[in-house]
């Protein structure tokens, strides 16, 4: 594995429901991100934290919010969801925010809008 | 703002012929570029990147990648494929901010 792990793998909601995904890196990084992998598009950036600091978020819709406690984990709280939002969301890590180093991602978690 | 496109949606080979999964970017400096490969219920696995220095970076998997600055590409490729390469790849290029990555090629090889 690559020393990423999300929770849970897979996850089915209403749209008045709320969730929370979780995010753990035990690899020692200092950035973590948040991607969105809909079927047929491009990986979505969501949000990007450099040393526990959101330095990015790229016009996500409120209803998702992120939560980084510590460096070594990752959160996005989910509330009053639409359908659209079903999609697999990837959490990954980065020793830093710099473009030389490659990202490391967890499995995923597949997410269910009803 | 940088981007890649990967033109293939999805590419065919025979098992132990060679495999190309094409790449073309677009950036406003020096391209850092990548290759990530994604298996069924897994997240992204890193395959090989160039930053800088010789234009054929090799990596996981007996895979390859040629930079190509005039052309601006970055093609994946293997010399002999095995179906276990199966799987769907992203091209991706980086810059001082985040990481943009292609639609994705879903590269299938067939016994």
């Amino acid at each position: 594995e690559t020393g990423v792990t999300q929770t849970p793998r897979h996850l089915v909601m209403g749209m008045t429901n709320k969730k929370s995904l979780k995010c753990e890196q035990h690899l020692g990084h200092n950035a973590m991100y948040w991607y969105k992998q809909s079927a047929k598009k491009p990986l979505e950036l969501m949000f990007v934290y450099s040393l526990e600091e959101r330095v990015e978020n790229n016009s996500v819709p409120s209803r998702f919010s992120p939560e980084c406690p510590n460096s070594s984990h990752l959160f996005l709280h989910l509330h009053t969801l639409q359908p659209e939002d079903s999609a697999l969301y990837l959490c990954a890590s980065s020793p830093l925010r710099v473009a030389v180093h490659e990202q490391f991602f967890g499995p995923g978690t597949r997410l269910t809008v009803l | 703002a940088q981007s890649v496109a990967q033109p293939e949606d999805q590419v065919n080979v025979a098992e132990g012929n060679p495999l190309t999964v094409k790449c073309t970017y677009s950036v406003s400096g020096n391209p850092y570029l990548f290759w990530y490969v994604q298996y069924p219920n897994r997240g992204l696995q890193f395959l090989l990147k160039y930053i800088t220095g010789d234009n054929l970076v090799k990596g996981s998997y007996g895979f390859e990648a040629e930079f190509n600055k005039s052309q601006t590409s970055f093609h994946l490729k293997k010399p002999s494929a095995l179906v276990s390469d199966s799987a769907l790849y992203f091209c991706a290029v980086r810059d001082i901010n985040d990481m943009r990555f292609g639609a994705g090629t879903r590269l299938t090889v067939k016994p």
